[in-house]
């Protein structure tokens, strides 16, 4: 079965600096996408970055990067030079059939 | 080019009461998901529709059922409320089926049960 597991419930960061979300996953598809998704306070749900898990290269998208380790089924995002927008609610989720399987989120602050 | 739209954007509804939660999917997507987001929680897949057809069901009881037009807009009724169906309800469209195609979301619809 599908799981996603994010550890950090909450987190913060200093404008313009770096941090780390966590997550781990357990599938038994070799063919399978993650996902990690952004939710302001807004509550639309937008997409941050997408990783395809026969890809060893990791994703990024400006800002943002992943770490995916796919032997130990981790799928880290990075966040650079962190900014104020960024505050949210932040989703890990893994797509390997019709359905999407999401973490528990983790809230991310940033501070001025 | 319209994003995915859903209506109401909150609502109340009693105990023991029906509601129907409504998606507009984007232009030229034909497939649709649910998914119910508890407060403080991840989304929850419900099902997926493909073509008017549901094609794929989380762990959710049948007076969760849904429905897919022609034009690929899709309602989520549910009947018999429970308190526990307070939540925030998610559609997302996609313009496939299958795990290649990105999924667009909804802003969503707050339900409230009292």
């Amino acid at each position: 079965a599908q799981t996603v597991t994010q550890s950090q419930p909450e987190m913060s960061v200093q404008e313009a600096e770096t941090v780390t979300l966590s997550c781990t996953y357990d599938t038994s598809e070799s063919n399978y996408y993650l996902f990690w998704y952004k939710q302001p306070p807004s509550r639309q749900m937008i997409l941050v970055i997408r990783q395809e898990a026969y890809k060893q290269q990791n994703a990024t998208e400006n800002r943002f990067s992943v770490n995916f380790q796919k032997a130990a089924k981790s799928f880290s995002l990075k966040i650079s030079d962190s900014q104020l927008g960024d505050t949210a609610m932040y989703f890990c989720a893994l797509r390997d059939n019709n359905d999407m399987r999401f973490g528990a989120g983790t809230r991310l602050t940033v501070k001025p | 080019e319209t994003g995915v739209t859903q209506s109401p954007t909150h609502l109340i509804k009693t105990r023991g009461q029906q509601v129907t939660l409504r998606c507009s999917s984007q232009s030229g997507h034909n497939t649709v998901s649910w998914y119910q987001q508890a407060l403080g929680q991840g989304p929850q897949f419900i099902f997926q529709y493909y073509r008017e057809e549901e094609n794929g069901r989380g762990n959710f009881p049948p007076r969760f059922s849904g429905l897919q037009f022609p034009n690929y807009s899709s309602e989520l009724n549910v009947n018999a409320l429970e308190l526990d169906d307070s939540a925030l309800y998610l559609c997302a469209s996609s313009p496939g089926l299958g795990t290649t195609y990105e999924q667009y979301f909804g802003p969503g619809t707050r339900l409230t049960v009292t």
